[in-house]
């Protein structure tokens, strides 16, 4: 069965600081990856996905992921984060077919010290 | 703009109740999700729906069955609500003809059962 593992479940940074979130996922085949926000009172939108090609993908706000498929991760990172980025950022899989339900991590909550 | 419409925002009910959450989606999508939101344990599949009157089980169907008569409504019903549903449920719609697109998330309905 599909996985996905997000290790940090809380990280704090300052202005300015870079980002990493690890993301690891557990399936054998082709994958599609995905990387959610979900800002304070809103709901979740994407910020980048990985189907294919490239796989460093940038996304929007500044932020990019990097698909390593010898490692099975997806680590999404931010040279310099703003106050403004605080929310939850979940990783997520789906299997490389049409009618296939989309595995979450379960989340990492960045809070930003202004 | 894609929408994806949960019926209501915030619910109370008794223990014992059936509860029925709906989810309207606009774009044409054929597949359909629903998820509970808990903190800590991110988003987890209940049901998902790839086509009308067909559904999968997810990771934590117990006490849950999902219903979906038309393309663009997909049901969730609580049987018997506990308090241990008490939880954020999140509906999602996304494309099975175009299994690189993302989903698309509601409003989210935030469901307590006292």
């Amino acid at each position: 069965a599909q996985s996905v593992s997000q290790h940090n479940h809380h990280v704090i940074l300052s202005e300015a600081a870079s980002l990493e979130l690890g993301c690891n996922y557990s399936y054998g085949g082709t994958v599609n990856l995905f990387w959610y926000v979900q800002y304070p009172g809103q709901h979740l939108q994407l910020l980048l996905k990985y189907f294919s090609g490239d796989p460093l993908v940038k996304g929007i706000k500044g932020f990019e992921a990097e698909f390593i498929k010898s490692k099975f991760s997806f680590n999404l990172r931010k040279p310099s984060v703003q106050w403004s980025d605080t929310a939850e950022y979940f990783c997520a899989v789906t299997a490389g077919s049409s009618a296939s339900k989309i595995i979450f991590g379960s989340g990492t909550r960045l809070s930003i010290r202004p | 703009d894609v929408k994806v419409t949960q019926s209501s925002r915030y619910l109370v009910k008794r223990t014992g109740e059936k509860v029925f959450l709906e989810c309207v989606q606009d774009m044409d999508h054929e597949n359909m999700f629903w998820y509970r939101q808990d903190p800590g344990l991110g988003l987890r599949l209940i049901y998902f729906s790839y086509d009308v009157k067909m559904k999968e089980k997810g990771d934590i169907p117990e006490g849950y069955s999902v219903s979906r008569e038309k393309k663009e409504r997909f049901s969730l019903i609580l049987e018997s609500a506990s308090t241990n549903q008490t939880s954020m449920y999140l509906c999602a719609s996304s494309s099975k003809t175009d299994s690189n697109t993302e989903a698309f998330f509601g409003q989210g309905t935030r469901l307590t059962v006292v």
